[in-house]
């Protein structure tokens, strides 16, 4: 089956380090993966995503995301955290069911950011 | 450009009845989805739609009915509502399937007692 994990369900970080929040894969074929972040009583926001090409992927609000085919990763990380990047992220895959392709999510990893 | 809007913004149903749930979207994207995501679970795709008249299944689809009538707009119904409905729902589009920058609204969250 084609899916994403998110091992960590809370990490903190404090503000100003460097934060990283994980993602693995199971695809057949080549992956295209992204991440989505949540804000309380909020909808889903595009962060970024991988379809092809360099394995360093730069998103919105600082966001990178480091492709890895090798340990089928796609970690989201961040130089430096702010006490506003606090907030629920989502890994996602696209998969193939019959002639559409649609996106299955993980789990999502709540982001804390200490000042 | 308002994006995608739902409406309601949270409602409290009791068992056996019914509602519908509503979304809009004013960018004239053919892609449309429905979710639900529960604590610890992620989302769930329950119906997703690929343009006016064309609608399919997703993976949790029992319960739910959907239409696509208009570009903009994509109904989902819930009948003879249960506990296990209680959920947050989003309803999200795309401009392309490929693309897969899905725009979401801020969601509905019901409740069934």
């Amino acid at each position: 089956a084609q899916s994403v994990a998110q091992p960590e369900d809370q990490v903190n970080v404090a503000e100003g380090n460097p934060l990283t929040v994980k993602c693995t894969y199971s695809v057949s074929g080549n992956p295209y993966l992204f991440w989505y972040v949540q804000y309380p009583n909020r909808g889903l926001q595009f962060l970024l995503k991988y379809i092809t090409g360099d394995n360093l992927v730069k998103g919105s609000y600082g966001f990178e995301a480091e492709f890895n085919k090798s340990q089928t990763s796609f970690h989201l990380k961040k130089p430096s955290a702010l006490v506003s990047d606090s907030a629920l992220y989502f890994c996602a895959v696209r998969v193939s069911s019959g002639s559409a392709r649609q996106l299955t999510f993980g789990s999502g990893t709540q982001l804390t950011v200490l000042p | 450009n308002a994006g995608v809007t739902q409406t309601p913004k949270f409602r409290i149903l009791k068992i056996g009845q019914s509602m519908t749930l509503q979304c809009t979207q004013d960018m004239n994207h053919n892609y449309m989805y429905w979710y639900r995501q529960d604590p610890g679970m992620g989302l769930k795709l329950i119906y997703y739609s690929v343009g006016a008249g064309i609608t399919d299944k997703g993976e949790v689809p029992n319960g739910y009915n959907v239409s696509r009538s208009t570009t903009e707009d994509f109904p989902l119904r819930l009948e003879l509502a249960a506990p296990s409905q209680t959920s947050v729902y989003f309803c999200a589009s795309s401009r392309r399937q490929s693309s897969y920058e899905q725009y979401f609204g801020p969601g509905t969250r019901l409740t069934v007692t």
